[in-house]
């Protein structure tokens, strides 16, 4: 168990819709990853949180959104979602003080999303 | 811009048989880390690697940073039934503190 919580653990959705995938990090960490994973592309970097603001972003397409909340959960919004959005998506949260050093991450069991 | 390359994609072994696993940097990292994850599992990190050269084993696994550091290996010895899974090396996005580029990973199957 890494103490990263995820929820919910799958999600079954219908095209068009929107989501919200729910993350807890480990007590102490400020900062919280999300990742996306597919058999084709890998794990994906989305954006990182840092006790509430955003601090860095990846490929993430402009109809997710992310916020990380001052409980530091943080929570990934998906809207409009499309066929190609089903993936695993997983949260992680680290100690990094988003300074240069980068500290291990922990990761979640992840949110695996099905649009149909 | 910048990558982390793994090779290879999949490898099957005979349990007992020896591995490895190859990451390679577009850029000079920081450090490098390396990550398992079993089928139906999420990531769990093995270790993080820092000074140019550095060599640490964990049991049967060892792992190896590059002295340019730019590159690193994961070698396990003897593999057995337990070591399925795909193994990621991923290094920090240079200037973006801890967001973190993975490879691709390497699948490893083990046959009994």
């Amino acid at each position: 168990d890494s103490g990263v919580t995820q929820t919910p653990k799958h999600l079954i959705t219908a095209t068009g819709q929107r989501v919200t995938l729910r993350c807890s990090p480990r007590s102490g960490d400020l900062s919280v990853y999300w990742y996306q994973q597919s058999l084709d592309q890998g794990l994906q970097f989305l954006i990182q949180y840092y006790n509430g603001e955003e601090r860095a972003k990846g490929n993430i397409l402009e109809r997710f959104s992310a916020q990380q909340f001052p409980d530091l959960h943080s929570e990934l919004n998906l809207s409009s979602l499309e066929l190609g959005d089903s993936a695993l998506y997983f949260c992680a949260s680290s100690a990094n003080t988003g300074t240069a050093y980068s500290y291990e991450q922990y990761f979640g069991p992840g949110t695996r999303l099905t649009v149909t | 811009g910048q990558q982390v390359m793994q090779i290879p994609q999949y490898q099957h072994v005979q349990e007992g048989e020896d591995f490895t696993t190859y990451c390679n940097s577009s850029t000079t990292l920081s450090n490098i880390q390396w990550y398992k994850q079993r089928p139906g599992g999420h990531p769990v990190f093995l270790i993080q690697l820092v000074k140019s050269g550095e060599v640490k084993k964990q049991k049967r696994l060892t792992f190896q940073f590059g002295e340019a550091k730019k590159n690193s290996s994961l070698h396990i010895t003897a593999t057995q039934t337990t070591d399925v899974g795909t193994y990621f090396c991923a290094g920090p996005k240079h200037n973006q503190g801890g967001k973190l580029i993975f490879g691709q990973g390497t699948e490893l199957s083990v046959k009994p």
